[in-house]
């Protein structure tokens, strides 16, 4: 059974900080690995997503991949309390339609 | 921008009656998916399609969940006899390519089915 964890939170980070937000998942066969930000109430919007070992840099976010630890990780720069959300993992084998299988997400909150 | 568009946005139905959530995928995608959120829970997928049939269905979707593309733009989910358990948002999503490849799936704002 393909598992992804993640730190339910709450998270509060002060505004301007760094937030880091982790992941781990069970499947080592996974090839591809996202990252969502869903907003109460609303439906999950892509942020990023990583294939390959290392980071992966998109503006303030950075997605970090380390596939022998089996562990995906998203750090935000300078937080903006438009950051506040549920950040949601998710990871699939690759190829076809494959279903995303998502972690419960991790709350998080950017306080002014 | 294009969007992928769910109806209902709400509906609430009686234990045992059949449900027929609708959505209208973005036009150029090709790769279609259901998804669902139990109220604080995780989101969790149902089923996706392609080249008009099923290409992966996930445990959840069993015998009483059935998908349609009945015409050119509609993508349907029924749930034939709905439970207590079945209440949640239902999520449509579309990719244009594989979105297991990409993870660009574009998410519908869902459609909130209360089972009573």
């Amino acid at each position: 059974q393909k598992e992804v964890e993640q730190n339910s939170g709450p998270l509060s980070v002060p505004e301007g900080a760094i937030a880091s937000l982790n992941c781990t998942y069970s499947d080592r066969g996974s090839q591809s690995f996202f990252w969502y930000r869903q907003y109460s109430g609303k439906s999950p919007e892509l942020i990023m997503f990583i294939y390959s070992n290392g980071d992966k840099e998109d503006g303030r976010f950075t997605a970090q991949l380390n596939k022998a630890s089996q562990y995906v990780s998203l750090l935000i720069r300078d937080s903006q309390p438009s950051d506040s959300a549920t950040y949601l993992c998710a990871v699939n084998e690759g190829g076809g339609a494959d279903g995303l299988t998502f972690g419960k997400g991790t709350h998080l909150i950017i306080q002014p | 921008e294009p969007e992928v568009t769910q109806t209902p946005s709400h509906q609430v139905t009686q234990m045992g009656q059949e449900v027929i959530l609708r959505c209208v995928p973005i036009s150029n995608h090709l790769y279609f998916y259901w998804y669902r959120q139990i109220l604080g829970q995780k989101v969790e997928f149902l089923v996706s399609f392609y080249n008009n049939e099923i290409s992966e269905k996930s445990e959840i979707f069993d015998d009483q969940f059935s998908v349609e593309r009945p015409d050119g733009s509609n993508f349907t989910l029924k749930i034939r006899s709905t439970k207590l358990e079945d209440s949640a948002m239902y999520f449509c999503a579309s990719s244009e390519v594989s979105g297991g490849n990409t993870g660009e799936l574009f998410f519908g704002e869902g459609s909130r089915l209360t089972v009573l």
